[in-house]
């Protein structure tokens, strides 16, 4: 059973469009991070959010995390061929220091 | 300042083979995590170390896994004998000391992608 449903796994779109990804569980968390990987790379982290409601802005991208701190969203505006990449959602449970990952959304943005 | 390290980045071996796999962590880290994704899958946790210790070992699949932190810098993670569902991509990741129980920023490594044939 996967604790982090990420949706939608794939998304191509062209330069200029908006897009929003999303993150469900039934679970609650005390953190949720956002994380984007190239090929060959590993994660690098974008945005933690950890207050229920909590919206944090970066550049173009827009993240939510919903009030009951169970879900979230990433939303950019504008894409750029730039943004192409694999988005990574990842939750902290209480106290444990370990990430339960999403499996990612592939994003492909085409000039 | 450098960022997590691993070797190899591709290992390639037969079924029943032995394979070790390295991580360094950023310099001064006492979190190391292991994380694994095989394909199709979610990336999934391993285990943790806090310097030397194992902090949370309840990812690990079996007794054919077993990670080591000697002095707690370097861990090593070596799989005895390799099976065919072990193949994937190995993450490693390392924070600093967590304190009053916030979890700081994990700065992952490329990763070393496991094939067992």
């Amino acid at each position: 059973t996967q604790l982090l449903e990420q949706s939608p796994q794939f998304l191509s779109i062209q330069e200029g469009e908006n897009l929003t990804v999303y993150c469900n569980s039934s679970s609650v968390f005390s953190s949720l991070q956002w994380y984007r990987q190239e090929p060959g790379e590993g994660p690098v982290l974008l945005v933690t959010v950890v207050t229920g409601g909590e919206v944090k802005k970066l550049k173009r991208l827009t993240f939510q995390f919903g009030d009951a701190r169970k879900d979230s969203s990433l939303h950019i505006t504008a894409a750029q061929p730039g943004d192409t990449g694999l988005y990574l959602c990842a939750g902290l449970r209480g106290s444990q220091g370990n990430l339960i990952f999403g499996k990612g959304t592939k994003l492909s943005v085409k000039p | 300042e450098a960022g997590v390290t691993q070797f190899p980045s591709h290992s390639v071996i037969e079924k029943g083979q032995t394979v070790t796999l390295r991580c360094d962590p950023i310099s001064g880290h006492d979190n190391l995590y292991w994380y694994r994704r095989v394909m199709g899958k979610e990336i999934k946790f391993l285990l943790h170390f806090v310097k030397e210790s194992k902090q949370d070992e309840s990812g690990m699949p079996n007794n054919r896994f077993l990670a080591e932190r000697t002095g707690g810098t370097y861990s090593t993670l070596k799989v005895q004998p390799a099976e065919l569902e072990d193949s994937g991509v190995y993450f490693c990741a390392s924070s600093q000391e967590r304190l009053a129980g916030v979890s700081y920023e994990q700065y992952f490594g490329p990763g070393t992608r496991l094939t067992v044939t």
